[in-house]
């Protein structure tokens, strides 16, 4: 069985930081592409960062380009998301998602970690 | 423009048909996948590319596109199918691959 289980997320203060993980198992992690994708209360869904599965091709939304990396443990069938600087508009679920195709056709997702950016 | 728009809400009677549209410039040139979001869950792709259905995805549901459309067609609603409904394709700007999602569809089914 697919699951990828975020841990990390939790009440930070304006300008801080945060590290989201999300541990993968049931697949061959190092196979496939990776994805972060948020969700404001209440909102609709933002694609935030890829990673292929190397690991070596990264992309990100112009909101967080710059303040967010992204990174991958093939060995420990682990992602991540390193956030900086965070802003109270990043206050939102964070899911990480299987890339199906390499193409963001996200097809397994994590249930989601909380990260709340208030003072 | 690189945006995807969606019908904020839709209903439909218990058993009727329902399509859930999304538009979008980008659709032109890439196809749309859809994703199953119920209150409290993470989202569930539901559809991708060409009316592509994941595994246990009931087969009520089925995906199309013409033109800068994309529509996802449920025939035969299920109380169990009220949920808001996303769709997503790659972007056409530039050589990068991000992705759009629309601002998803509130289905309620009555």
């Amino acid at each position: 069985e697919v699951r990828l289980v975020e841990s990390g997320g939790d009440l930070v203060q304006p300008g801080g930081s945060l590290r989201l993980s999300c541990a993968a198992s049931g697949f061959t992690f190092s196979s496939y592409d990776m994805n972060w994708v948020r969700q404001a209360p209440g909102k609709g869904l933002e694609w935030l960062s890829y990673i292929n599965s190397r690991g070596s091709t990264i992309y990100y939304a112009d909101s967080v380009r710059g303040r967010f990396i992204i990174s991958r443990d093939n060995a420990e069938h682990s992602l991540s998301l390193q956030m900086d600087s965070l802003r109270v508009e990043d206050t939102a679920f964070y899911y990480c998602a299987r890339d199906l195709y390499g193409d963001h056709t996200l097809d397994y997702w994590g249930q989601g970690a909380l990260v709340i950016v208030s003072s | 423009s690189s945006e995807l728009t969606q019908d904020p809400a839709v209903s439909v009677a218990l058993g009727q048909t329902v399509r859930i549209t999304c538009q979008g410039d980008s659709l032109t040139s890439y196809y749309a996948n859809w994703y199953q979001q119920k209150a409290g869950q993470a989202p569930v792709l539901v559809m991708s590319g060409q009316d592509k259905r994941p595994s246990g995805i009931p087969d009520r549901f089925s995906g199309s596109k013409s033109g800068n459309t994309a529509s996802l067609t449920i025939i035969g609603a299920q109380a169990e199918d009220e949920a808001d409904y996303y769709c997503s394709s790659r972007d056409r700007r530039g050589n990068q691959p991000p992705v759009l999602f629309g601002g998803g569809t509130k289905l309620t089914v009555l």
